[in-house]
């Protein structure tokens, strides 16, 4: 089983939509997680970071059940530019501190 | 400099041929990451180094694979004797230390197309 876990889409919506993403983890150890934006054939940057607690930027949500190792994003009012690949990322303090990344979910919002 | 800094953007290579991918990152961060992104896949974890010292190679698919960064800055992968699954794009990334909840920073990346 991968460590990180997302439906690959891809989400076709409308704009002005609400769409959700959702997303799991494996390892019940991991200490950071993260929403980074990926568009066609550029790297990846941060969205934003989730926290157990819940957390907005704008239009997106974030959210985080540790007990069920779940990861969502949330995006209200979908734009043309939201357009793009999202990753879900999972930060392991194992010995190699790195940064695992889902597949990444295809988000194509259309006029 | 302002950003990750990646060289060649592209580069094509017959099987078996030796190919080294540069990253210069961003001036002043201690940590340093290479990532394997094959067509459709997410980003998949190399190699991580904390300064010159290589911390986390656990990544690499085989020894063909080295990445070295002997002075603390500028990383170098190498791949020898290249294979055609080796073609994808080569991600470098670098963080100021490398912290949990850390953002990294990408470089724009290799696009490595093995014939």
């Amino acid at each position: 089983r991968k460590e990180v876990e997302q439906d690959p889409g891809p989400f076709n919506v409308p704009e002005g939509a609400t769409v959700a993403f959702n997303c799991t983890y494996s390892n019940s150890a991991s200490q950071s997680f993260f929403w980074y934006r990926q568009d066609c054939r550029k790297e990846p940057k941060l969205l934003m970071s989730v926290y157990s607690s819940g957390n907005e930027d704008g239009r997106f949500t974030a959210q985080l059940n540790r007990a069920s190792q779940y990861i969502s994003l949330l995006i209200r009012d979908s734009k043309l530019s939201d357009s793009a690949t999202y990753l879900c990322v999972v930060f392991l303090n194992q010995a190699g501190t790195a940064l695992i990344f889902g597949k990444g979910t295809t988000l194509s919002v259309s006029s | 400099g302002a950003g990750v800094s990646q060289s060649p953007r592209y580069k094509v290579a017959k099987r078996g041929q030796d190919v080294a991918l540069r990253c210069d990152p961003i001036s002043g961060h201690v940590s340093l990451f290479w990532y394997q992104q094959a067509l459709g896949q997410g980003p998949e974890f190399l190699t991580y180094f904390q300064n010159e010292a290589q911390l986390d190679k656990s990544g690499l698919p085989s020894d063909r694979f080295f990445a070295e960064r002997p002075e603390g800055s500028v990383s170098t992968l190498k791949i020898q004797r290249t294979q055609q699954e080796d073609s994808a794009v080569y991600l470098c990334a670098s963080s100021y230390t490398g912290g949990a909840g850390e953002k990294l920073f990408f470089g724009s990346g290799t696009q490595l197309s093995v014939l």
